[in-house]
């Protein structure tokens, strides 16, 4: 199974100030057709997930601009340029390039 | 608006069986792949199971193998997960969700004696 690995675990954000996190998959995640199947979701406190990108770059509808992504091979990142009170949670990655679907162990965003 | 309702979760003890469901509504469900991932308390996500649109095709998650099927009834619109010989570290709130764009709220499973 392809291992996530995110980075930090906790993430103390000052509200208007950027945030970054990492994620390392312990293979590439190149698919044979040429995509990255990498997606990040964001999950507030009591809430279920919620997909903010897929294939690596792809924007769900409604995800603030202040949400940006890049990466390649196995190498990831989440930034988030102003973080604001809205943001407050905990983010996942995930691969989708291989079956089974494998998750990061989340990182914390917290004031 | 695609809806996504869990429901059939509860307490059972070790060796016991639950049947979960998810009723879909707002999309055309016949033409979706859908998952069950599941969250340990205070823990990550883990996937548990794939079906593919017609049902057709079907994955498992090493863990749950012999004992979890997914299955689905598309003219109910409905996805089932029926869980047999469930263990303590079955313990966790079932999602289920359209490929991984849309989830449900989920349902809580608890496995305990």
């Amino acid at each position: 199974d392809v291992v996530m690995t995110q980075s930090p675990l906790s993430l103390p954000v000052t509200l208007g100030q950027p945030a970054s996190i990492s994620c390392r998959s312990s293979q590439s995640l190149v698919h044979s057709d040429g995509n990255i199947y990498l997606s990040w979701f964001q999950q507030r406190p009591g809430q279920s997930p919620r997909r903010l990108f897929y294939q690596l770059s792809i924007r769900d509808s409604g995800v603030p601009d202040r949400f940006s992504v890049s990466g390649s091979g196995t190498d990831f990142t989440l930034k988030i340029s102003r973080v604001e009170a809205e943001d407050i949670g905990i983010y996942y990655c995930m691969q989708g390039t291989q079956w089974p679907l494998t998750f990061g162990g989340g990182t914390k965003v917290e004031t | 608006e695609v809806q996504l309702v869990e429901s059939g979760g509860g307490l059972v003890q070790p060796g016991g069986s639950l049947r979960l469901s998810c009723a879909a509504s707002g999309f055309t469900f016949n033409k979706y792949w859908m998952n069950w991932i599941r969250q340990g308390p205070e823990k990550g996500l883990v996937w548990v199971s794939r079906i593919n649109a017609d049902g057709t095709n079907i994955g498992y998650a090493d863990f749950v193998k012999g004992r979890f099927t997914i299955s689905r009834d598309n003219a109910r619109n409905t996805l089932y997960l029926q869980m047999s010989s469930l263990r303590v570290e079955d313990t966790a709130v079932y999602y289920c969700a359209r490929n991984t764009d849309a989830w449900g709220r989920g349902t809580t499973v608890t496995v305990s004696s």
